[in-house]
């Protein structure tokens, strides 16, 4: 039991280049996330899935897509990347317990890029 | 508009000693409270959440307040260890939202 897998660890770019990121969960989650976590701004969300085939809008989803085909999948891309997206990418997957359940997002451990 | 504050970047302690994380919220439909712990280089892990029906909720060396009329929440961490040393974040939810709005976060430092 992986968890939450994040591939690459490590990417740089330059600017106008395009990538991207997977996250792979094996808990079977129905809801995935994309957060972004730049110094002294916390955890940010970019987009966010709650199942296969739907995606939503974050907090911060301007010059990103996702794309969720499969359920333990969830892609972040970047089409033209800018030095503004120089960050660490987290990808996190949680499960519904109900109202009054706990509920709690797992982590993958990152993927540090930089745009130059 | 910052929904969840952590207005202490920085936090040192003594081994042994008591550690408290503070974190204030604005929006008075959250209902649920979380609380991370992320070292360099790694994800967040969870730590330990309370619902916003409870005023406690303790797990071993880690107690969490909730104060909803003050809309503050803590963290104690008793005794601290070299070992806790981390950035901690907090996170709330509001009602059958699955999004978690996260505080800045806070580097706690214990001092051996």
């Amino acid at each position: 039991n992986a968890g939450v897998t994040q591939t690459p660890k490590f990417r740089v770019l330059k600017t106008g280049q395009s990538m991207t990121l997977l996250c792979a969960q094996d808990m079977n989650h129905e809801y995935m996330y994309w957060y972004r976590q730049d110094p002294g701004m916390g955890l940010r969300l970019i987009h966010y899935s709650v199942g296969e085939g739907t995606t939503a809008k974050g907090e911060v989803p301007d010059g990103y897509n996702v794309s969720r085909l499969k359920k333990q999948n969830f892609l972040l891309g970047l089409e033209s990347a800018a030095p503004s997206q120089t960050s660490v990418y987290f990808c996190a997957s949680s499960t519904w317990r109900g109202a009054g359940g706990s509920y709690e997002q797992y982590f993958g451990p990152g993927t540090r890029l930089t745009v130059t | 508009d910052q929904q969840v504050k952590q207005n202490s970047p920085s936090l040192s302690v003594q081994e042994g000693r008591i550690s408290i994380l503070n974190c204030d919220y604005t929006n008075s439909m959250f209902d649920y409270f979380l609380w991370y712990k992320k070292y360099p280089a790694e994800g967040p892990t969870f730590l330990i959440s309370i619902s916003s029906i409870k005023d406690k909720n303790e797990d071993g060396r880690f107690t969490v307040f909730l104060n909803k009329s003050a809309k503050h929440l803590s963290l104690h961490i008793v005794p601290s260890q070299p070992g806790d040393s981390a950035v901690y974040f907090c996170a709330a939810k509001s009602g059958s939202a699955r999004q978690l709005t996260f505080g800045s976060g806070t580097q706690l430092t214990v001092l051996p």
